[in-house]
């Protein structure tokens, strides 16, 4: 079945650092890739997306590319704000199905 | 527009007892899904109903049970609660079902089984 894999957390930097959190996914298809973002005693938000191979889906800052070869969706940020403390959840999903397979999430926190 | 929206937004029931959570999608999304977040389990996809028609449903046992009303909005129902029960519950629509379109999540009903 299909799975997603990410770096366990939490991840802690330092205002302005570079951020990199590591997905990996196994699936039998080919599916659209997202980041969601969860912030404390909220749902969870869009953060970007990648339909296809080697898509870079972006948004406030934030980006990742569809790397079929690899099998990953790396989320990468190149100076975070301690507003992006939160947990980011990775995900796959198909065309035409709503059912999203998440990783486990990895928190986030970023230190003044 | 208004945002998805789910209620109630906290809920402590004890063992055996049944519940019944309710989501309101946004105007106009004609599809509805609901999820499971536990801290052991993580996120897990319990079932999708488009058009008041279940169309896919993840590996829950059957006290886990939905349905879908023709405004679009949603209920699931747990029944005879167990502890592992335990978790928020989140409810996600989009517009349709043809595309990957974006889901937009609402903010959960904490569901507490004592």
């Amino acid at each position: 079945g299909d799975s997603v894999t990410q770096m366990e957390g939490p991840v802690t930097l330092s205002e302005e650092a570079f951020l990199t959190i590591n997905c990996t996914y196994t699936a039998t298809g080919y599916p659209s890739l997202f980041w969601y973002v969860q912030y404390p005693g909220e749902g969870l938000q869009l953060l970007l997306k990648a339909t296809k191979a080697d898509d870079k889906g972006s948004n406030k800052g934030f980006e990742a590319t569809y790397r079929k070869e690899t099998t990953s969706f790396h989320l990468e940020k190149g100076s975070v704000q301690v507003s992006d403390s939160a947990v980011y959840f990775c995900a796959l999903a198909y065309t035409g199905r709503r059912a999203l397979t998440f990783g486990s999430g990895t928190r986030l926190q970023v230190q003044p | 527009k208004a945002g998805v929206t789910q209620t109630p937004r906290y809920l402590i029931k004890t063992r055996g007892q049944q519940v019944t959570l309710s989501c309101s999608p946004i105007s106009g999304h004609r599809s509805v899904s609901w999820y499971q977040q536990t801290p052991g389990q993580g996120l897990q996809f319990l079932f999708e109903y488009f058009s008041e028609t279940q169309r896919n449903k993840g590996n829950f046992p059957g006290r886990f049970s939905g349905r879908q009303f023709s405004n679009s909005r949603s209920e699931m129902n747990v029944s005879t609660l167990e502890l592992g029960d335990s978790a928020l519950y989140l409810c996600a629509s989009s517009p349709d079902v043809t595309s990957t379109d974006t889901q937009y999540f609402g903010p959960g009903t904490r569901l507490t089984v004592l």
